[in-house]
């Protein structure tokens, strides 16, 4: 079946290290995005990219990083920079030949700060 | 600037029928979604209007008034799996990925 992969699920860090989120789809999606969530908000835009090799960022990009080398793949770095990471991250891709564009999301990385 | 503005909370009972609101005002207008997010888990797509109107899809109906910044999701015959958060999202330049999402309702239905 046609979906986003995101590993890991949870992950656990200390102050200072940085860390990557994968993000893989087979849905043939051109656009990929990332958002953090934060409890009780909604998502936030961190990075998103339209087309391999080229990456823009979102609204919340400082002390994030990411690259976009594979159609498929869109891993995103939570640098030491990030001054509170803890948070929900969600990786999305979508189809501009879709009806809506609607975003198809991943099962989301809940990432912790020690 | 992007402003979008949904209750935090609601409850309803089971079978009824409940209208969650959402109002904004953004520097552009393209469509707007609604998306259904249970507790951990990841948003999934449940509408999208463009034009003005009531757009009906089995349990669920979205609404849309763009001269009054305003749309409503209407969700009949209420189960205990429609228990979730409801994302309301501006999509202001015709790219869904950079719609504005609202901070969510918590809808909570009662046996």
């Amino acid at each position: 079946d046609g979906g986003i992969t995101q590993s890991p699920k949870y992950l656990f860090r200390k102050e200072g290290q940085n860390v990557t989120l994968s993000c893989e789809q087979n849905l043939n999606h051109d656009a990929m995005y990332w958002y953090r969530q934060d409890p009780g908000q909604g998502l936030r835009l961190i990075y998103y990219s339209q087309i391999v090799n080229d990456f823009q960022k979102g609204d919340i990009a400082e002390g994030y990083s990411v690259s976009r080398e594979k159609k498929e793949s869109f891993p995103l770095t939570v640098t030491s920079a990030q001054k509170n990471p803890t948070a929900f991250y969600l990786c999305a891709s979508n189809s501009d030949r879709g009806n809506t564009g609607e975003l198809f999301f991943g099962e989301g990385s809940r990432l912790t700060v020690l | 600037g992007q402003n979008i503005d949904q209750p935090t909370e609601m409850t309803a009972t089971e079978g009824a029928i409940v209208q969650i609101n959402c109002t904004y005002q953004t520097s552009g207008f393209n469509g707007l979604f609604w998306y259904q997010q249970h507790a951990g888990e990841a948003p999934t797509f449940l509408s999208y209007n463009v034009l003005d109107g009531l757009e009906e899809k089995g349990r669920f109906s979205s609404f849309l008034s763009r001269s009054k910044g305003y749309s409503y999701l209407l969700l009949k015959e209420l189960q205990m799996k429609d228990s979730a958060s409801y994302l309301c999202a501006v999509d202001p330049f015709g790219n869904a990925g950079k719609s504005t999402f609202g901070d969510g309702t918590t809808l909570t239905v009662k046996p």
